[in-house]
């Protein structure tokens, strides 16, 4: 089956412009997170949807930093006026069942990630 | 901060060996996670282990828990060339919260 897509997969921009990432996650999948992810690092948290609902945005650097999931599917991250300091690797998953329970696993399926490079 | 953290950063051995993996960690968790990443990928779920257990078995995989040294370790047995990538643990925190908070990493280089 379809696992998470994500579109870019790639994305060169220059400092200023705006940019849309997308992510498609797996259907019928309850919960969606947005990660970055440096060099070297492991990933770290950005925002998270129950279907339609972002319950959590408190990973989001700033307010040039934004993200919905309109129709509680695909979504989408828009980070405004980049700066060289956006540049990373901006990762997509989702899972099953909504988080933020004592008894959820939590089990996450990643997308391939966009590489976002600005100039 | 509460992400884990992995040890060693780095660890290259010869196909055939086991590799081990540590993890520790600062708060009480609901579950601990390990992830692989191989070169230019996506990450991978490879298993979940709970608070309340304390191993946990999946094909070549052994992962232990022990929540009162806040510690994981992941041997990977009988390793093969494919297994080299960079592994992560990822601490959930449960009620209330809704993030995987993910190590640095241990970059794993198995040679053939």
């Amino acid at each position: 089956g379809a696992g998470v897509s994500q579109s870019p997969r790639y994305k060169v921009t220059k400092r200023g412009q705006d940019v849309a990432l997308r992510c498609d996650p797996i259907s019928g999948h309850v919960s969606l997170y947005w990660y970055r992810q440096a060099l070297g690092q492991g990933p770290e948290f950005l925002t998270y949807f129950n279907y339609e609902a972002q319950q959590d945005k408190s990973g989001l650097p700033n307010d040039r930093f934004s993200a919905e999931r309109p129709e509680g599917s695909i979504s989408t991250l828009t980070i405004q006026r980049t700066e060289q300091r956006d540049s990373a690797m901006y990762r997509c998953a989702s899972s099953p069942r909504a988080s933020g329970r004592s008894f959820d696993g939590n089990e996450q399926f990643f997308g391939p990630g966009t590489r976002l490079t600005v100039l | 901060s509460q992400q884990g953290e992995e040890d060693p950063q780095a660890l290259s051995i010869q196909e055939g060996e086991n590799a081990t993996m540590n993890c520790s960690y600062k708060t009480s968790i609901n579950n601990l996670q390990w992830y692989r990443q191989n070169s230019g990928r996506g990450l991978v779920h490879l298993i979940l282990i709970r608070s309340n257990e304390r191993e946990k078995h999946s094909g070549r995989l052994r992962v232990t828990l022990d929540t009162s040294k806040k510690s994981s370790s992941l041997l990977i047995t009988a390793s093969r060339a494919a297994d080299t990538a960079s592994y992560f643990c990822a601490i959930y925190l449960g009620a209330g919260s809704y993030q995987l908070t993910f190590g640095k990493g241990t970059k794993l280089s198995v040679i053939p």
